[in-house]
């Protein structure tokens, strides 16, 4: 599976759009972009996934370049419940074909 | 609607004793993946199973085994337990389809005293 890149850390205000970047540019053209978030200690949120076209659900937009070698999760009005870890993941899937492999992901800091 | 369970929440075992964790995957889901996250650190990958096979694996110890039951279940066994296995155990659960999501439990909390 593609290696990704991400920020270490992010800031934003509550209620504001968050935008978290994400490299890969290794990926291949059979392999999904999946981002998952993890609020402390618990487990693994799936947020969002997408293969080339933009993506929308109630938590979350999935933009990704036409490319394929980069990709932005945006949380439209952040809230301070988003604070959490949030995983750029590229995977062929999600079944017993593929694995979900966690890099590191980005701290996000929702302030009021 | 129901989710990933994992038994037990909480645990603390000494040194080179063993331990048994489980993993009652969602209805109807055929796949289930075990994860180890350490103090601080990102979760690890450990192994996954597809219809009661071993389907891939991680970076998991030689004193670790697991297994996948005929109710899709599944038990992550640890043994001569180290220090350093003080961590928490996730465990995902997918349907077959490739293009879906995975859904995790609360996790296992194991303390090695």
């Amino acid at each position: 599976d593609a290696k990704t890149t991400q920020p270490p850390s992010m800031d934003c205000a509550e209620g504001r759009a968050a935008n978290l970047p994400c490299n890969h540019s290794t990926i291949s053209g059979n392999e999904y972009v999946y981002w998952y978030r993890q609020i402390h200690s618990q487990g693994p949120q799936y947020i969002i996934h997408g293969l080339k076209n933009n993506e929308t659900n109630e938590m979350a937009s999935l933009i990704i370049t036409e490319d394929r070698k980069s990709s932005t999760l945006i949380l439209p009005h952040a809230t301070l419940r988003d604070t959490a870890v949030y995983y750029c993941i590229v995977s062929r899937g999600n079944s017993g074909y593929s694995t979900l492999t966690f890099g590191k992901g980005t701290m996000l800091l929702v302030s009021p | 609607a129901a989710g990933v369970i994992q038994s037990p929440r909480h645990l603390i075992k000494e040194k080179r004793e063993t331990a048994t964790l489980k993993c009652y995957p969602i209805p109807r889901h055929d796949t289930v993946y075990w994860y180890q996250q350490g103090p601080g650190q990102d979760p690890q990958f450990l192994i996954s199973f597809y219809e009661k096979m071993q389907s891939d694996k991680g970076s998991i110890p030689d004193r670790f085994s697991a297994q996948q039951f005929s109710d899709y279940h599944s038990e992550l066994n640890m043994s001569s337990l180290e220090l350093g296995d003080s961590a928490l155990y996730f465990c995902a659960s997918s349907p077959t389809n490739v293009n879906t999501e995975a859904f995790f439990g609360q996790g296992t909390r194991l303390t090695v005293v």
